[in-house]
């Protein structure tokens, strides 16, 4: 079935320094993507979405990419810090499939003082 | 904070079981997602309610069944219960009503069946 991925599962980086999480989703009619922060013992954290006819959207501190043509999504932290400390999602939308998000299995980021 | 608060916190139950999780949404939100999450994975739908009607269903057994009240507010029933719906549950308001709405989740319900 369609599904979203991400390549790595544990990213380590200095405090400071950028971080860049990786997804590759299948559903090439998917919509909307969001990425989600989840801290232990809490539910998962909005953080950026990007709708399927943009290719980049920034926040603060963070942007997302979209690139269709690969069918790939990054999310890029500026100047980490301890408290990015967490497991990032991507989550993707296919409207027709009754807006359910359809989840990656997550990776860890962990700030290294 | 996301203004989604889940009832109750914790919860152990025994194999065959039936457990009833509250979830209020967010102020302005008429829709309501239900997830499933194993220790480890990412959340997995369970179903969706849009002003009380059941929108959508993943890949769950009748088992697992909800409700939606006018305030919005939701429940999720699990009849039945085996090992291996220990999870978290999550709830996650959106709207208000239109589809591809961010969701914003609440804190959870940890379920451990025994």
């Amino acid at each position: 079935g369609e599904s979203v991925g991400l390549h790595l599962p544990t990213l380590s980086v200095q405090e400071g320094d950028n971080s860049i999480i990786n997804c590759a989703y299948s559903n090439s009619a998917s919509d909307y993507f969001i990425w989600y922060k989840q801290e232990s013992g809490k539910g998962p954290q909005f953080i950026i979405d990007i709708r399927s006819n943009m290719d980049k959207r920034q926040g603060q501190r963070v942007t997302v990419l979209l690139n269709k043509t690969v069918k790939h999504l990054s999310l890029q932290i500026a100047a980490t810090q301890p408290g990015d400390s967490a497991v990032y999602f991507c989550a993707e939308i296919f409207n027709n499939a009754g807006n359910m998000l359809t989840f990656g299995g997550g990776t860890r980021l962990m700030v290294k003082p | 904070e996301t203004g989604v608060t889940q009832s109750p916190t914790h919860l152990i139950k025994t194999r065959g079981q039936q457990v009833t999780l509250r979830c209020s949404s967010q102020s302005g939100h008429n829709t309501v997602s239900w997830y499933q999450q194993a220790l480890g994975q990412g959340p997995q739908f369970i179903f969706q309610y849009y002003r009380e009607e059941e929108n959508g269903r993943g890949n769950f057994p009748p088992r697992f069944s909800g409700l939606q009240f006018p305030n919005y507010s939701s429940e999720l029933n699990v009849n039945a219960l085996e090992l291996d719906d220990s999870a978290l549950y999550l709830c996650a308001s959106s709207g208000p009503g239109t589809l591809g709405e961010t969701q914003y989740f609440g804190p959870g319900t940890r379920l451990l069946v025994l």
